[in-house]
C-alpha cells in the first residue's frame, strides 16, 4: 500500500544550523507530496507542497524537492531559528484518492539558542 | 477569517460510553475530513465528505465509529461503546477543492479524547 517514512526524531540543532529531515514514500502511482508543521499548542498547518516530479516546494525558508527516482521529499532549511521548533509531518496524496492524506509519523525538531 | 473549529477541545469518558465530536469547517468548504492521531504518530485518515455524503469511509476502524454531515457544513463524529484504544486526538480538516493539484486541507485544533 501507499506509505510515508520519516526520519525519527527528535532532531536537536543550534540556531542557524542547517536542517534536513528525510522523507521517503511508497506509492502505486504518482502522488502529490506535502510537508505539514505542528507548532506547540497549535493545529497542523501546510508548510509546502509539490505536485509532480522535480517540483520544488518552498515556504518560510524551507524547501523540498520531489524526487521520483529516489521516491523522496526531504525537507531542508539553511539556517534554523528557535521559532522553527515544532513537529514536522511528511504526507502524500494519491491522484484520484479522494484527497485523503497519508502521513508519516512526524519528526520533532528542537532548536536551541 | 474563521478557521476550522472543533468542540470540545477535550473529552474524558468512561469505557463503554457514547461520545460525539463536532467539527465546524471553514465557511464554503465543500470537502470535510476526519483523521485520528495517536500519541507519537501521524494523523490517520478516517472519513471524507463531499457535501452531505461520505465519499470515502475506508478509514473508519469498525462499526462503532460513524460520522454525519446532514447539511453539508457541520459534521459530527460518533463513537459508540468507547474503548481505551480509542483514546487519541481527533482532527478535522476542510478544503474547497477546485482541482486535486491545488487543493489544500485546513486543519482544526483537534479534540483530545481520553477513555478511562
Amino acid at each position: 500500500g501507499n506509505s510515508v517514512t520519516q526520519m525519527e526524531g527528535p532532531v536537536t540543532l543550534s540556531e542557524e544550523a542547517f536542517l534536513t529531515i528525510n522523507c521517503t514514500y511508497t506509492a502505486t502511482g504518482y502522488p502529490s507530496l506535502f510537508w505539514y508543521v505542528q507548532y506547540p499548542g497549535e493545529g497542523l498547518q501546510l508548510l509546502l507542497k509539490a505536485t509532480k516530479a522535480d517540483d520544488k516546494g518552498s515556504n518560510k525558508g524551507f524547501e523540498a524537492t520531489y524526487r521520483k527516482e529516489t521516491t523522496s521529499f526531504h525537507l531542508e532549511k539553511g539556517s534554523v531559528q528557535v521559532s522553527d521548533s515544532a513537529v514536522y509531518f511528511c504526507a502524500l496524496r494519491m491522484y484520484g484518492g479522494y484527497n485523503k492524506l497519508i502521513f508519516g509519523a512526524g519528526t520533532r525538531l528542537a532548536v536551541h539558542p | 477569517g474563521a478557521g476550522v473549529s472543533q468542540t470540545p477541545s477535550n473529552k474524558v469518558t468512561e469505557k463503554g460510553k457514547y461520545v460525539e465530536l463536532r467539527c465546524d469547517p471553514i465557511s464554503g468548504h465543500t470537502a470535510l475530513y476526519w483523521y485520528r492521531q495517536s500519541l507519537g504518530q501521524g494523523p490517520e485518515f478516517l472519513i471524507y465528505f463531499q457535501g452531505t455524503g461520505a465519499a470515502d469511509d475506508s478509514g473508519l476502524p469498525n462499526d462503532r465509529f460513524f460520522a454525519v454531515r446532514p447539511e453539508g457544513s457541520v459534521s459530527t463524529l460518533k463513537i459508540q461503546r468507547t474503548e481505551r484504544g480509542d483514546s487519541a486526538v481527533y482532527l478535522c480538516a476542510s478544503s474547497s477543492p477546485t482541482s486535486e493539484s491545488t487543493d489544500t486541507q485546513y486543519f482544526g485544533p483537534g479534540t483530545r479524547l481520553t477513555v478511562l
